[in-house]
């Protein structure tokens, strides 16, 4: 079954780190690019992060430029998304979501089910 | 950057038309992508490319665009669709991808 699945959610202090992960099966992860995107409570859809199927090009929103890293481990199927200097505006559900081709330059087809950060004190 | 303006909510009564609109300066220059997203789920991708259906997808779900508006159509609604709906849209000049605000769907 081709899926996403989400991890490594939870409630973190202002300032401090956390890293989500995204376990990928059913289709050959390394031919897509992928993408996080969040969505804050009662709020809309907001694009974080994307990384080539190669994993050699990343591109991150300006809201989270400098602080989040995106990388991608594809002998393990596996996305993650590196969070310092968490801010309370990052609360939020982080989906990871994947594109149809190799380039992060298109739309998403596939989506997890997603991981609720919580950033407070 | 790049803005997509959605209007909040769009109402429809069951078996009629309902249009979202998704306006961008020159979006019909790019390929527009739309999503729905029920309460508590993921969003799902229901036309992708301005007009392309995913399988799976009803045809009632159609989309148009050109000039400085993009249109989701949705036919013969029914209270499944009941949703809310996002635009989305690759910004080629800054590699970003970018959503709209999102539009309620009420079917009454």
């Amino acid at each position: 079954e081709v899926q996403l699945l989400e991890s490594g959610g939870g409630l973190v202090q202002p300032g401090g780190s956390l890293r989500l992960s995204c376990a990928a099966s059913g289709f050959t992860f390394s031919s897509y690019a992928m993408s996080w995107v969040r969505q804050a409570p009662g709020k809309g859809l907001e694009w974080v992060s994307a990384i080539s199927g190669s994993g050699g090009s990343t591109y991150y929103a300006d809201s989270v430029k400098g602080r989040f890293t995106i990388s991608r481990d594809n002998s393990k199927n596996t996305l993650y998304l590196q969070m310092n200097s968490l801010r309370a505006e990052d609360t939020a559900v982080y989906y990871c979501a994947k594109e149809p081709g190799i380039a992060a330059r298109w739309y998403f087809d596939l989506w997890g089910r997603g991981t609720l950060v919580t950033v407070s004190s | 950057s790049y803005v997509l303006t959605q209007p909040p909510s769009v109402s429809v009564a069951p078996g009629q038309t309902a249009r979202i609109t998704c306006g961008g300066n020159n979006i019909g220059s790019k390929s527009v992508h739309w999503y729905q997203q029920k309460p508590g789920q993921a969003p799902v991708l229901v036309v992708y490319d301005d007009s392309d259906r995913p399988s799976g997808i009803p045809e009632r779900f159609s989309g148009s665009n050109s000039g400085n508006t993009a249109t989701l159509t949705i036919s013969r609604v029914e209270a499944g669709d009941e949703a809310d709906y996002y635009c989305q849209v690759w910004d080629s000049s800054s590699d970003h991808k970018v959503f709209g605000g999102g539009t309620k769907l009420t079917v009454l």
